[in-house]
């Protein structure tokens, strides 16, 4: 089965600073989906990020870029230029398209505090 | 455009007490549709999916079920809540396609009593 894992449950990074988060998974796939979801304190679920497996570039938007890294089963997010708005927590999340078998598991999440 | 609804927002309810949280789309046909707990340091947990009418997959196996009356309309239902039933429940869908990403409803935060 697959599973994900976000070894850093905080993580703090002053504001205009650059900070990675750090994802990795388990999966015998070679086809598969990447995402980064945000969580803010309103609870409401944000889309950040996204990857397919079979891409070798790395996704990019705006401040926020990952480093995907297939062979490791590495997925990391960096948050560039920090701001207020991105303190909330980060859900990486991983898609599995084997047989119909359409499920998406969710690391249990990092939450990023931005000082000022 | 397409929404995700759910319903109630917020619910209190005592042990033994029979639970149904449900869930609508509205804007897309067949979508797949999942329920997922989020309790404290344990991220976001996948209870049930599914791909299509009358088909639920089960991911944890507990006093929880989860039934798919319609096209878009995902429920979730419990005979009899236990304490370790409170969390806060999210609705999600997404389409079939590789590259489609999860769209939430608003939550539902539930404590048993």
């Amino acid at each position: 089965a697959q599973t994900v894992t976000q070894s850093q449950p905080e993580m703090s990074v002053q504001e205009a600073e650059t900070v990675t988060l750090s994802c990795t998974y388990d999966t015998s796939e070679s086809d598969y989906y990447l995402f980064w979801y945000k969580q803010p304190p309103s609870r409401q679920m944000i889309l950040v990020i996204r990857q397919e497996a079979y891409k070798q570039q790395n996704a990019t938007e705006n401040r926020f870029s990952v480093n995907f890294q297939k062979a490791a089963k590495s997925f990391s997010l960096k948050i560039s230029d920090s701001q207020l708005g991105d303190a909330a927590m980060y859900f990486c999340a991983y898609r599995t398209l084997r047989n119909r078998d359409d499920k998406i598991i969710f690391g249990k999440g990092t939450r990023l505090h931005i000082l000022p | 455009s397409q929404t995700i609804h759910q319903w109630p927002a917020t619910l209190v309810q005592p042990v033994g007490s029979p639970l149904s949280l449900e869930c609508t789309v509205e804007g897309t046909s067949n979508p797949n549709l999942y329920w997922y707990r989020q309790a404290a340091g344990r991220g976001l947990q996948l209870l049930f999916y599914s791909v299509g009418i009358g088909q639920i997959s089960s991911e944890v196996p507990q006093n929880l079920s989860a039934s798919r009356p319609q096209d878009r309309q995902f429920i979730l239902s419990s005979k009899k809540l236990l304490l370790s039933d409170s969390g806060f429940y999210l609705c999600a869908w997404n389409r079939e396609g590789r590259n489609s990403p999860l769209h939430f409803g608003n939550g539902t935060r539930l404590t048993v009593t």
